[in-house]
């Protein structure tokens, strides 16, 4: 099974900075054939469904708000949120999709500094 | 619009079954795959399985091969699942979630059931 390590666990961050939160997976996940990473990012607010913020990492998901936004290649990726807002508290998720099992970061929980 | 409607709570005893259920609206339902992720108490999300709503395909995870089943009912537009001999670690927030592109399963998943939780208890 492909293992996904996010890092770090949590973060706080200020209303309207930056957070940065890491997602590495144990193989590559870079399609040879079609040239995609197959990784895809959730949101996960308190008592709620996750929800799709970026595939194949970086496309948002429609009705995203630009202010998400997702890099990297191979094994090593990233999401961005460039401002904070107050509606951004959440777990956040990393998940593999190149192969089954479909396997999930363990989260990584943002908070307001 | 895409709703995804899951059955409700239920309370089970160990190696009792349960089966949850998740009722889907506003898209063509024979279109699309359906998956199944499960959230233990204050843990982390994990894919259970998924089932071709078009042709009954299946495709477990295989630490849950043959507990596990997954089936749709296109008369109802519903997608299943049966966990058989249920023990506290089955304990869990139990999620659907629609295939975000139909002709490419099993990859990401864009609408979310609102989660059923399954308590195993004594």
């Amino acid at each position: 099974d492909i293992v996904m390590t996010q890092s770090p666990d949590s973060v706080a961050v200020s209303l309207g900075e930056r957070a940065t939160i890491n997602c590495r997976s144990s193989q590559n996940i870079l399609s040879s054939s079609s040239g995609k990473n197959y990784l895809a990012w959730y949101r996960q607010k308190p008592g709620q469904p996750p929800e799709l913020l970026i595939y194949w990492a970086s496309t948002r998901q429609s009705g995203v708000p630009d202010r998400f936004s997702g890099s990297g290649s191979g094994t090593d990726f990233a999401l961005t949120i460039s401002s904070l807002q107050p509606e951004d508290v959440a777990v956040y998720y990393c998940q593999q999709a190149y192969t089954t099992p479909l396997t999930f970061g363990g989260g990584t929980r943002v908070e307001i500094k | 619009q895409v709703k995804l409607v899951q059955s409700g709570a239920e309370v089970k005893e160990p190696g009792a079954s349960v089966k949850v259920s998740c009722k889907a609206s506003g898209f063509t339902f024979t279109h699309y795959g359906f998956n199944w992720v499960r959230q233990a108490p204050g843990q982390g999300l994990e894919w259970m399985g998924w089932i071709s709503a078009y042709n009954g395909h299946t495709n477990y995870a295989a630490k849950l091969q043959g507990r596990v089943t997954v089936t749709t009912d296109a008369s109802t537009n519903t997608a299943h699942i049966e966990v058989r001999s249920l023990t506290s670690d089955d304990t869990a927030v139990y999620f659907c979630a629609r295939d975000r592109v139909g002709v490419n399963p099993m990859k990401d998943f864009d609408y979310w059931g609102q989660g059923t939780l399954v308590t195993v208890s004594s």
